[in-house]
């Protein structure tokens, strides 16, 4: 059975600073997902991971994956108010690709 | 709008009566999910479709729930004889290889 843990669970941090968040996962996974969710609102697509050393960048938001210490990194670089949000890491399992979600991480940037 | 749209966004219902929620995926995916989130959680997987097929079903999935897919075009996710432990929201995803959200159905159970 997959299990994906997120840390930290809350991060409040100021504009302009760098930080990173952390995904493990304990099996294999075929494919690693960022999303980012805003009160009350659905998940949005951040990136798709697909093998070991993929990096992806969007923006402030860079994401990394590494298969072989089951470890995907989301770090966002001089953060904006705007990136205040929750973010979750999903790996997907078997053919069905179905998601197991980390618990979260609430994101504060505060100006 | 070719996103992936769920109706009703609220629903709020009595204990012990039926609702059902509809899902219409983004039109050339295959793939269908249905999730659960409660308050400061992640979602959690409840069942999976490939085309008409019911194909994976999570134990969370208890008797009271029912879904389907006829044709292979849009859900529908029946729960019966609702519990206030129900109330979430769900989520319904669709995908070709990546996975897209609609924007939920919130219930609450009174």
């Amino acid at each position: 059975e997959l299990k994906v843990e997120q840390n930290p669970l809350f991060l409040s941090m100021q504009e302009g600073k760098n930080y990173t968040i952390y995904c493990n996962y304990s099996t294999t996974s075929d494919r690693l997902y960022w999303y980012r969710q805003d009160p009350g609102k659905s998940l949005e697509s951040l990136f798709v991971l697909l093998s070991n050393g993929a990096v992806k960048q969007e923006g402030r938001l860079m994401a990394s994956l590494d298969t072989k210490a089951r470890l995907s990194t989301l770090h966002i670089t001089a953060a904006v108010h705007d990136l205040s949000a929750t973010y979750f890491c999903a790996g997907a399992y078997n053919a069905g690709n179905m998601l197991t979600f980390g618990g979260g991480t609430r994101l504060m940037v505060k100006p | 709008d070719t996103g992936v749209s769920q109706n009703p966004r609220h629903k709020i219902t009595k204990r012990g009566q039926n609702v059902t929620f509809r899902c219409d995926p983004i039109s050339e995916h295959n793939r269908l999910y249905w999730y659960r989130q409660t308050l400061g959680q992640g979602p959690e997987f409840l069942t999976y479709f490939q085309n008409e097929a019911q194909l994976e079903k999570s134990r969370l999935l208890s008797d009271r729930f029912s879904a389907e897919r006829p044709k292979g075009s849009f859900s529908t996710l029946e729960i019966q004889r609702t519990e206030q432990g129900d109330s979430a929201m769900y989520l319904c995803a669709s995908s070709f290889v990546e996975a897209f959200f609609g924007q939920g159905t919130r219930l609450t159970v009174v």
